[in-house]
């Protein structure tokens, strides 16, 4: 059990619409990221928040967007879905300081499907 | 920026049999390397990391990776490979404060025969 909880498992829904995808990071960790599994793509960085502010912004689209709230847990928000929005979103945690700013505990991921 | 390397995509053992996974990466200063495991269906699980010190280093469920500075590697082994290890296995380098810069590789998917 890495203690990174993602919610909900799963979500189906069609283009054009909004989603928000929930994370709360392993007890003590400040730092969250969000990353992006897809089979053409691989593992693709989105965005790294550390104690309720942005850190570190990688390959996340307009449409999409995040934050951490002041308990840590961490939304991300994605609108104006496309066919190709389709993959597993992972949240990970670390502490966010020197060699422990990394993403070192992963939560199981949300299966993101459009229709 | 730093990169990642796996050669093999994909890999098939015995049960049995010993393993080794390759790693190479690219960065111009001393890395963080790690090893994660996924199995179908599941997140990601740390098997084991390198920030300093011994280059070999022991993780979870029997693996070892040694860091091998000369060649850029971070090799992932297990002498001895058992049905449940079947899984994708991502190779992943970090810097200091700079979580952005935490690359993963390809992967290499590990397959088991009985």
């Amino acid at each position: 059990d890495s203690g990174v909880t993602q919610t909900p498992k799963h979500l189906i829904t069609a283009t054009g619409q909004r989603v928000t995808l929930r994370c709360s990071p392993r007890s003590g960790d400040l730092s969250v990221y969000w990353y992006q599994q897809s089979l053409d793509q691989g593992l693709q960085f989105l965005i790294q928040y550390y104690n309720g502010e942005e850190r570190a912004k990688g390959n996340i689209l307009e449409r999409f967007s995040a934050q951490q709230f002041p308990d840590l847990h961490s939304e991300l928000n994605l609108s104006s879905l496309e066919l190709g929005d389709s993959a597993l979103y992972f949240c990970a945690s670390g502490s966010g300081s020197g060699a422990g700013d990394q993403p070192q505990h992963f939560g199981d991921g949300t299966r993101l499907s459009i229709l | 920026a730093q990169s990642v390397t796996q050669p093999d995509i994909h890999i098939t053992v015995s049960e049995g049999a010993s393993l080794e996974l390759r790693c190479n990466y690219s960065y111009g200063a001393t890395p963080y390397l790690f090893w994660y495991v996924q199995s179908p269906g599941q997140g990601l699980q740390l098997l084991l990391k390198y920030f300093s010190g011994d280059t070999l280093v022991q993780g979870i469920k029997g693996f070892e990776a040694e860091f091998k500075r000369s060649q850029s590697s971070f090799n992932l082994r297990k002498p001895s490979v058992h049905w449940s290890d079947a899984a994708e296995y991502f190779c992943a380098v970090g810097a200091a404060n700079y979580g952005q810069n935490f690359v993963f590789g390809p992967g290499t998917r590990l397959s088991v025969l009985p």
